[in-house]
């Protein structure tokens, strides 16, 4: 089983419509959690980072943590053409660096 | 403000030669990060340091593989006769004193092995 899961996707949402990608991970000892956005060719950037058990609200992005259910979510409301790219999830399980997902590859459809 | 600094961003190497790929962290950070990426796929971790210690490398492959981060200077991952399935980006990040979790990255280095 991997640590951190998460739907390679694509998954597609049309602009203007909420995207939402799930991630769950099998350490319970993680205790902190990361989405990464990845242009293709490019690095990956940091958009959220989220500790506590609820939702973290910046701008458009909402992160939501369950540890209970290991389930980890990233919201995109109004999503835009800018927003394809693949977003990685990271959970840190205090091995002294990150376990990443695989990913999941969003189009928004103009 | 400078950001993460990698170089070179591409690489060609043919196999059996010797690859190496530097990382120069944000101002202020300590801790260095080495991550591989192959073609979509996901990042796999491969060494954590801070200045002249390896913390962790557990994602590095026993053989061929190195990485170090000196006193003075950018960390360096070494890779000795190279094997085309080395080809990969290998992405460097790295993260301040106390907050490991919190992690930049750099753009990266595409090595391409013939």
């Amino acid at each position: 089983q991997k640590e951190v899961e998460q739907n390679s996707g694509p998954l597609s949402v049309p602009e203007g419509a909420i995207a939402s990608l799930n991630c769950t991970y099998s350490d319970r000892v993680s205790q902190s959690f990361f989405w990464y956005r990845q242009y293709s060719g490019k690095s990956p950037e940091l958009i959220m980072s989220i500790y506590s058990n609820g939702d973290k609200e910046d701008g458009r992005f909402t992160a939501q943590l369950n540890k209970a259910s290991q389930y980890v979510s990233l919201l995109i409301r109004d999503s835009q053409p800018s927003d394809s790219a693949t977003y990685l999830c990271a959970s840190d399980t205090g091995r002294r660096a990150l376990t990443f997902g695989s990913g999941t590859r969003l189009q928004v459809q103009p | 403000n400078a950001g993460v600094m990698q170089n070179p961003r591409h690489l060609v190497r043919r196999r059996g030669q010797e690859a190496r790929l530097r990382c120069s962290p944000m101002k202020g950070h300590s801790h260095v990060y080495w991550y591989r990426q192959l073609p979509e796929e996901g990042l796999k971790f491969m060494v954590y340091l801070q200045k002249e210690n390896i913390i962790d490398e557990s994602g590095m492959p026993k053989e061929r593989f190195s990485a170090e981060f000196p006193k003075e200077g950018p960390s360096i991952l070494r890779i000795q006769q190279v094997v085309r399935g080395d080809s990969a980006a290998y992405f460097c990040a790295s993260s301040p004193v106390g907050s490991r979790e919190t992690q930049y990255f750099g753009p990266g280095t595409r090595l391409l092995v013939l």
